[in-house]
């Protein structure tokens, strides 16, 4: 199973409302990423965050880190129609050789209506 | 546009043919990985390259697949014998070796393979 679970899968939200998505992870991680992916296409970073981070911002961004609960959350501020997309958690595992072998979760499908 | 080009877009084939897919990473990147992604699912690892040396490979991956990166540059991940449960987006992404434990991944655009 994978190691990321997101929360929820779909959220419909209105432009110019927040949108909070919520990611819960199993093992001890170097860093947590979402990617964003627009139907049909690659993945896009969006936002990484360390594990001996609490938070950060990027833009209209904010990612929240709680290691001890082994959960995430991402909060985009002010959406717009072209948020719409799948968003994505991924982890990069503790005590790995390869930082870039990430473990994603199932995703959530944000749409924001016009 | 990350950089990072796959080709084919698509690709539909028969069950038990042989296809491949080539990936071309941004050019100053030396590490290479292949995930696959099924509908409603997050990308799964399926394998990884620092410049030419394939240095871990999933349990996903069968002996029905190989990947290659000759010379450090492009990649191919070919499936021999398809089935239909090979039906997927397979996804390439590349990175910049930073030596760090943050590491971030430029995606293609995929190919998706339907096995019919």
């Amino acid at each position: 199973s994978q190691q990321g679970e997101e929360d929820p899968q779909a959220l419909s939200i209105q432009e110019g409302e927040n949108a909070t998505m919520n990611c819960s992870y199993k093992t001890s991680i170097n860093n947590l990423q979402w990617y964003r992916q627009n139907s049909g296409r690659g993945l896009v970073h969006l936002i990484l965050i360390r594990s001996n981070e609490r938070e950060k911002h990027s833009g209209r961004l904010r990612v929240t880190l709680d290691t001890s609960k082994k959960s995430s959350s991402l909060l985009i501020t002010a959406s717009r129609a072209a948020d719409t997309a799948s968003y994505f958690c991924a982890t990069s595992l503790a005590g790995g050789t390869s930082y870039g072998k990430l473990t994603f979760g199932q995703g959530t499908i944000l749409t924001v209506h016009p | 546009d990350t950089g990072v080009s796959q080709n084919p877009r698509h690709k539909i084939t028969k069950r038990g043919q042989n296809v491949t897919f080539r990936c071309d990473p941004i050019s100053e990147h030396n590490r290479l990985y292949w995930y696959r992604q099924t509908l409603g699912q997050g990308p799964e690892f399926l394998t990884y390259f620092q410049n030419e040396a394939q240095l871990e490979k999933s349990r996903l991956l069968s002996d029905r697949f190989s990947a290659e990166r000759p010379k450090g540059s492009f990649s191919t991940l070919e499936i021999q014998r398809t089935e239909q449960g090979d039906s997927a987006m397979y996804l390439c992404a590349s990175s910049r070796d930073f030596g760090s434990t943050n590491e971030k991944l430029f995606f293609g655009s995929g190919t998706q393979l339907s096995v019919l």
